[in-house]
């Protein structure tokens, strides 16, 4: 079964370093996603990718964040400047977009900043 | 604005016995509303989805949820529990437009199986 795989599982660095998430999407999918989940809070949408360009972003997803799909089949979180809130397990996921189809997500990755 | 309320954040239940897990949700249009779960170290796999077909939902693993319009829920039933059942729920509603719009996410459920 196709499925969406994330790397690293675990992340850990330094506040103010530059950190990159890395998703490998559902080969035909056409819509990416980017969402991520605080400890005890709510998992909250950060980014959707569609056509090689932002689609639809959040508040959350201020300058610091940027995303890319450099390759035709990895797609990337970057994060510019860590700040310590920006702990959290960050999820990716892929839909092809057509009527409602489901997300699928991939593990997850746990940046935690220090 | 589009809304997800998880009215418990933990549940408890015996294995063998019915599980019940209550979401309601607030929607400015027709919803799509699904339950995802999440396992330790997996990703967020979808259970079951409701896209303004059959009420009556049935989803992977025997769950199955009901969209009741009047009291604005979607909760998520299985008659009896497994051990295996044991995770974090999510319900998750999308006013659905085009596969940009997106999903919004309770806080999840908790649900632990005792043996």
């Amino acid at each position: 079964e196709p499925e969406v795989t994330q790397t690293p599982s675990h992340q850990v660095t330094q506040m103010g370093q530059e950190v990159i998430l890395r998703c490998v999407p559902i080969s035909n999918h056409l819509y990416f996603y980017w969402y991520r989940q605080i400890l005890g809070q709510k998992v909250e949408f950060l980014v959707s990718f569609y056509n090689n360009e932002i689609s639809e972003k959040s508040e959350i997803f201020d300058d610091q964040f940027s995303v890319e799909r450099p390759d035709g089949s990895n797609f990337t979180l970057k994060i510019r400047s860590t700040k310590l809130e920006d702990s959290a397990m960050y999820f990716c996921a892929s839909s092809l977009g057509t009527e409602v189809t489901e997300a699928f997500f991939g593990q997850g990755t746990r940046l935690t900043v220090v | 604005a589009q809304s997800v309320t998880q009215l418990d954040s933990h549940v408890s239940v015996s294995e063998g016995t019915p599980v019940l897990l209550r979401c309601n949700y607030s929607s400015s249009y027709s919803p799509s509303l699904f339950w995802y779960v999440q396992h330790p170290n997996k990703g967020l796999q979808l259970l079951l989805k409701y896209t303004s077909a059959a009420t009556l939902v049935k989803g992977i693993n025997g769950f199955e949820a009901e969209f009741k319009k009047s009291e604005t829920s979607f909760h998520l039933t299985k008659p009896s529990a497994h051990m295996s059942d044991a995770a974090e729920y999510f319900c998750v509603v999308s006013d659905w437009v085009s596969g940009n719009t997106p999903l919004v996410f309770g806080k999840g459920t908790r649900l632990s199986v005792i043996a």
